[in-house]
């Protein structure tokens, strides 16, 4: 898991804000890079995802930038809602390997959103 | 069924003692994935089937750890000897084909606790 670098360990921002995640990694064979999102008790679900042959991708309120010679790739909460409180994970994954869903998950970020 | 089923949802155990975590994938879902998570960490990728074979066994962290899917459904993770360290969240995953970049869809995972 060193191989990716999840900042910040954990996010406050008031409701409207908007929140930044950063994920770093070492794997240039990485060409996948998505974002999951976790509630307690649950399993993560995946949110948003971006391949590196473009370097931004919008969703709604969320947003993965990509910075391949940087090997960074960001999300962004727009409007942030209390709803959105949450660990997030950056996954990034050789998608042209031959295990497709082996992700390599960062440590988490744990965003809360205060009304 | 609807989702990624997972059962038990909690098991505590004692230290030297065998136990199973069953998952029911997604019907349909040829791929499917293992995941173990400790407190406060991202998941770890443990091993992945496709259909009935597993395609990639490289994260079992050691010899006392072993999956089965022998009808490509169903997938049963066992643990022998099961130890103090082995305490965390198992989660299962399935992907419909198991192809690039796919969705995995996460169960709500099984907390093994081992006394």
């Amino acid at each position: 898991q060193q191989q990716v670098k999840q900042s910040p360990q954990s996010l406050i921002v008031q409701k409207g804000g908007i929140s930044i995640i950063n994920c770093a990694y070492e794997n240039t064979a990485f060409d996948y890079f998505p974002w999951y999102q976790q509630f307690p008790g649950k399993g993560p679900a995946l949110l948003i995802a971006i391949r590196p042959d473009v370097s931004e991708k919008k969703e709604g309120r969320f947003t993965i930038s990509f910075n391949k010679s940087a090997k960074q790739f960001s999300l962004h909460i727009m409007d942030s809602q209390p709803g959105d409180s949450a660990t997030y994970f950056c996954a990034p994954a050789n998608a042209g390997g031959t295990s497709y869903g082996k992700l390599t998950f960062g440590q988490g970020t744990i965003l809360t959103v205060h009304p | 069924g609807a989702g990624v089923s997972q059962t038990p949802s909690n098991k505590v155990t004692e230290k030297g003692k065998y136990v199973e975590l069953r998952c029911d994938p997604i019907s349909g879902h040829t791929a499917l994935y293992w995941y173990r998570q400790s407190l406060g960490q991202g998941p770890e990728f443990l091993i992945y089937f496709q259909g009935t074979g597993a395609a990639d066994d490289s994260g079992l962290p050691n010899d006392r750890f072993f999956a089965v899917r022998p009808e490509g459904s169903v997938s049963t993770l066992k643990i022998q000897r099961t130890e103090r360290g082995d305490s965390a969240v198992y989660l299962c995953a399935s992907s419909l084909r198991g192809g690039p970049g796919e969705k995995l869809f996460f169960g709500s995972g099984t907390q093994l606790s081992v006394l």
